[in-house]
């Protein structure tokens, strides 16, 4: 089936620069997309949505952008801190008629090191 | 606010038999959806369950099921396990079947030998 995906699945960043993340998605009607982060021994925690209807979204410190013409996601990180260390899943799902949703489809994740 | 809490954290079984996890959402949440997430295959759905019935479902084999009560809380059950199930099974809660943003708790490590 289709997936989502993730082009590198290692970044390593100096303290203090920005991230970005990329994502690439294959499936069109894909309406909805979240990025989680997940720390060792942890489940993925939440950092940002945006649905297909918008091209950028910020948040503190995180901006995600879509482009929906290349189906590309990506996930921007000022000033990167030690604490942002961990991995990154982007994720996308599909509403259906009834109002229901497919559950998450995941990219593999990158693991991104802030070197000091 | 309590977030999602999976029970028990870690969790040895041997090939063959079964085993049930427990998960309870965050207080108000109505959906709960399973995840397995595996070093070769990464973060993969299970099921979703609201209001006690099961809305969608993912591509795995009969030997995972699962269950939700009255109260929201969630089992999922895996019987005649492989060495293949081993992994970490998460579990998601958000408010009603329609919410789009799923809310993770830590986990269940399953390790079967």
């Amino acid at each position: 089936g289709e997936s989502v995906g993730l082009h590198l699945p290692t970044l390593s960043v100096q303290e203090g620069d920005n991230s970005i993340i990329n994502c690439a998605y294959s499936n069109s009607a894909s309406d909805y997309f979240i990025w989680y982060k997940q720390e060792s021994g942890k489940g993925p925690q939440f950092i940002i949505d945006i649905r297909s209807n918008m091209d950028k979204r910020q948040g503190q410190r995180v901006t995600v952008l879509l482009n929906k013409t290349v189906k590309h996601l990506s996930l921007q990180i000022a000033a990167t801190q030690p604490g942002d260390s961990a991995v990154y899943f982007c994720a996308e799902t599909t509403a259906y008629s009834g109002g229901g949703a497919d559950g998450l489809t995941f990219g593999k994740g990158t693991h991104l090191i802030i070197q000091p | 606010k309590a977030g999602v809490t999976q029970t028990p954290r870690y969790l040895i079984k041997t090939r063959g038999q079964q085993v049930t996890l427990s998960c309870s959402p965050i207080s108000g949440h109505r959906s709960v959806s399973w995840y397995q997430q595996t070093p070769g295959q990464g973060l993969q759905f299970l099921f979703e369950y609201f209001s006690e019935t099961q809305r969608n479902k993912g591509n795995f084999p009969g030997r995972f099921s699962g269950r939700q009560f009255s109260n929201s809380r969630s089992e999922m059950n895996v019987s005649t396990l492989e060495l293949g199930d081993s992994a970490l099974y998460l579990c998601a809660s958000k408010l009603v079947w329609t919410a789009r943003m799923e809310t993770f708790g830590s986990g269940t490590r399953l390790t079967v030998v």
